[in-house]
């Protein structure tokens, strides 16, 4: 089983390029998100799908889009980069709601630098 | 909001001595409690988690946390190190205010294991 994948691994962009991260899982879990860590920050949520066709925001939403395509894959696009967007990025999937299950699924991590 | 506050971003210890990780959530309703684990470069791993029942909860490794209501604290503990525990530790939260639709991590504590 692969669990959930995110691509690319690592990418460097230069300021105002835009890029998207993808994500796919293959639990068929409903509900899937996105996370950026920052060291001493801990990771902090970015956007999140509670089930297909749905998106939130979390707690840092600003500069980014997200597109839960169907219920694999969710991605993440960064339309114009900063070097405030410079983090490792993850994308983790659970079952259901935390009261039911609590175990997030996580992907390796994106490496992100915007020069 | 609901939040967790580890105290400590570096806790060292020695090879066979008690690990304590401290972790603090504000909440006046007590919300699902959660310890994960980050090995260098890889995504997180649920290390225990508490939702509701028995206030000791035993995790993977040799780990266990117990809620304690009255103190507001989850402290992750195991009793005798193993060098193999040096790793990156998060607590994490999500409660009924969210629909336990998300979960809200701390910033993080890494524990350092010398021989």
């Amino acid at each position: 089983n692969a669990g959930v994948t995110q691509t690319p691994k690592f990418q460097v962009l230069k300021t105002g390029q835009s890029m998207t991260l993808q994500c796919a899982q293959d639990m068929n879990h409903n509900s899937m998100y996105w996370y950026r860590q920052d060291p001493g920050m801990g990771l902090r949520l970015i956007y999140y799908s509670a089930s297909e066709g749905t998106t939130d925001k979390g707690e840092v939403p600003n500069g980014y889009n997200v597109s839960r395509l169907n219920k694999r894959e969710f991605s993440l696009r960064l339309e114009s980069a900063a070097p405030s967007q410079t983090s490792v990025y993850f994308c983790a999937s659970t079952e259901g709601l935390f009261g039911d299950t609590g175990e997030l699924f996580f992907g390796e991590g994106s490496r992100l630098t915007v020069l | 909001a609901q939040s967790v506050t580890q105290l400590g971003s570096h806790v060292s210890v020695s090879e066979g001595a008690l690990v304590l990780l401290r972790c603090n959530y504000s909440s006046s309703v007590p919300p699902y409690l959660f310890w994960y684990v980050q090995y260098p470069n890889q995504g997180l791993q649920l290390l225990l988690k508490y939702t509701t029942g028995a206030t000791l909860v035993k995790g993977i490794n040799g780990f266990e946390a117990e809620f304690k209501k009255s103190e507001t604290s989850f402290h992750l503990t195991k009793p005798s190190a193993h060098m193999s525990d040096a790793a990156e530790y998060f607590c994490a939260v999500s409660d009924r205010n969210t629909g336990f639709q998300k979960l809200v991590f701390g910033t993080g504590t890494r524990l350092l294991v010398s021989p």
